[in-house]
Order: structure tokens, then C-alpha cells, then sequence
């Protein structure tokens, strides 16, 4: 059983399409990270999110914490073949415990 | 500042066999922590070790254990491989908690045959 639920987990887009990758869990987090994944790589972060309701935004990527601390969302706008990879969410509970990853979401984008 | 480092890149073996994994982490950074990825599963937590002493334990079997040495270098080790032991191993490190930020390593990619 997943902590963190992402969905979806395979997107095929269109270049210049529009996307949202949802992290959702029943659990509240101290704050939630997302990494971007490419073959043959280890995952780069890419934002880190720690308070309810907060909004992030990284040039065409937005990423949103929600109130309760329990989801989370990216948004990605005009989607390019640059984007393509494993996108992983994972949530981080304070302290020093571990943190716990989503499944990801596989996104393609076609030229 | 050199990036995380994972050695070997790709491994061959067969079931019964042992197999060490090592982890080079970025300098300055205490805390290593390993991971196990799977399409099915995505990125499952191993352990995680601070200096020297393990910190965290995942749900893997005994078969799974790992170090972590004065300099905050970290090997895992898998004795008895099974053929689900197949998959990308990962490498992280952070400073002080993986709380913050963690940097990763390449991976390792394990095929047990």
C-alpha cells in the first residue's frame, strides 16, 4: 500500500498541451517534495512545499501544498519534450524520520 | 562540489549470490540513505545511516544491511539474492536529515539472474 497515491501514472501529452500530476495521501506532512527522474539518472529536486496552502511556481511549472498538508499538485503549462521523465512526489513527516516517495507519474511529451 | 557517486553502475548476478553496493556522498553530507526502485513499487526506503550508526530501517528483509564509514562513505549489502531483487538502487545523501534536500546518485542497477 502506497502512502502517497499520484495519478496519474502515465501521461502521453502533446507538446504545448497543458497537465496536472495529483500527490494525495491520508496522512499530513511536514512538507512534500518533488523530484523529476530521467533514465538512467537519480531523481533532482525540483521544489520543496511546507506550509498549507502554499503555491510554488518554477517557469512553467506550478506546484501547490494543499490546506490540510495532505496533497499536493503540479501544474505544468505548454508542456515540452524537455519535461519528459518520472515525476516522484514524497512526503517528509519533521524530524529525522524517513521520507516516503509516490509511485510517480511517467510523463511524455511528443514534438 | 562533486555530486553523489554510486559504484558499480551495473551488476550481473545469479540467485544465492551476494552482491556490495557502494556510496560516495556529497562532501560535508552525514546522512546516506538508500533506496530500492521498481516500476511496480517506485522508490522503496532501505535504511538510512548518520554517522555511522543507522538511523532508519525500511521493511526489507535481514538480507538486506548496509554501513557507514568514518567518512561518511556507505555500502549495502544483499547476500542470497533473489530474483525480485532485481531493480535500480539508490543512493542519497543529505545534510543534516533527508528532511532536507536529498542529492542523489546514479543508481545501480542490479539484474539477478
Amino acid at each position: 500500500t502506497q502512502l502517497l497515491e499520484q495519478s496519474p501514472q502515465f501521461l502521453s501529452i502533446q507538446e504545448g498541451e497543458n497537465l496536472t500530476v495529483y500527490c494525495n495521501s491520508s496522512s499530513v506532512f511536514s512538507s512534500l517534495q518533488w523530484y523529476r527522474q530521467e533514465p538512467g539518472e537519480g531523481p533532482v529536486l525540483l521544489v520543496t512545499v511546507v506550509t498549507g496552502g502554499e503555491v510554488k511556481k518554477l517557469k512553467r511549472l506550478t506546484f501547490q501544498f494543499g490546506d490540510a498538508r495532505k496533497d499536493s499538485s503540479l501544474h505544468i503549462t505548454a508542456a515540452q519534450p524537455g519535461d519528459t521523465g518520472l515525476y516522484l512526489c514524497a512526503g517528509a513527516r519533521g524530524g529525522y524520520q524517513k521520507v516516503t516517495f509516490g509511485i510517480g507519474t511517467k510523463l511524455q511529451v511528443i514534438p | 562540489k562533486a555530486g553523489v557517486t554510486q559504484t558499480p553502475r551495473y551488476l550481473i548476478k545469479t540467485r544465492g549470490q551476494q552482491v556490495t553496493l557502494s556510496c560516495s556522498p556529497i562532501s560535508g553530507h552525514r546522512s546516506v540513505s538508500w533506496y530500492q526502485q521498481t516500476p511496480g513499487q517506485g522508490l522503496q526506503f532501505l535504511f538510512e545511516y548518520f554517522s555511522e550508526t543507522q538511523r532508519n530501517k525500511g521493511n526489507f528483509p535481514g538480507r538486506f544491511s548496509g554501513r557507514q564509514f568514518s567518512n561518511s562513505r556507505s555500502e549495502m549489502n544483499v547476500s542470497t539474492l533473489e530474483l525480485g531483487d532485481s531493480a535500480l538502487y539508490l543512493c542519497a545523501s543529505s545534510n543534516p536529515s533527508p528532511q532536507e534536500t536529498q542529492y542523489f546518485g546514479p543508481g545501480t542497477r542490479l539484474l539477478v539472474l
